[in-house]
């Protein structure tokens, strides 16, 4: 079966700090990959989706970048936190294109921001 | 803009009642409506997902529909039980990606 899993749990950074959130998938070969962040009373934002290794795609601008250096390793990354990136970040996959296929995501990184 | 929008934000029934949530998207060129789960500082769990040429999906106490011509899905749950209490995500497939509502949390009082 197939499971996927995030860390870390929680994390409290300072501003300026960098940041590296890691997600990694058992169980299933060439996923798609996503992140999301969900912030209070804002929903779920997708920040970034990969479709096969060194492939990136930002769905907005911001402080942050996305990696993706093993089929199944997708990693969130920061050289600079802000005080707005402070929130619930949840990695998921999908066996097909995001959108036609399910998604099925992890247990999430809470990061704070001070 | 593509948007989905659920009501009500909240929500707070007694057990066993049974309880319909409601989720509306603005755009009805979809490929699919997604309904997921999700418990206080946890990941998503996915509950159901309707392929846009179907009108429902069942599984359990969980009824799901869609109406793509009104731009809605609605989750029925019969005789709601304490444990279904969580927050519940729709989302509607869109290219390469999906679009969530902001959720609905719903408490179902013992």
């Amino acid at each position: 079966s197939q499971t996927i899993h995030q860390w870390p749990a929680t994390l409290v950074q300072p501003v300026g700090s960098p940041l590296s959130l890691e997600c990694t998938v058992e169980g299933t070969s060439n996923p798609n990959l996503y992140w999301y962040r969900q912030a209070a009373g804002r929903g779920l934002q997708l920040l970034f989706y990969s479709v096969g290794i060194g492939q990136i795609s930002s769905e907005v601008p911001q402080n942050l970048s996305a990696s993706r250096p093993q089929d199944r390793q997708f990693i969130l990354s920061s050289k600079k936190l802000l005080l707005s990136d402070s929130g619930f970040y949840l990695c998921a996959w999908s066996s097909g294109l995001a959108g036609v296929e399910t998604q099925y995501f992890g247990p999430g990184t809470r990061l704070l921001v001070l | 803009k593509q948007e989905v929008t659920q009501i009500p934000a909240a929500l707070s029934v007694p057990e066993g009642e049974n309880l319909v949530l409601n989720c509306s998207f603005t755009d009805s060129a979809i490929y699919n409506l997604q309904w997921f789960r999700q418990d206080p500082g946890k990941g998503l769990t996915s509950l159901l997902l309707i392929q846009s040429s179907q009108r429902e999906q069942t599984s359990g106490r969980l009824n799901a529909s869609l109406d793509k011509s009104s731009g809605r899905s609605t989750l029925y749950i019969a005789a709601s039980q304490p444990g279904d209490s969580a927050t519940y995500l729709c989302a509607r497939g869109a290219t390469n990606k999906l679009i969530f509502g902001t959720g609905t949390l719903l408490a179902v009082q013992p």
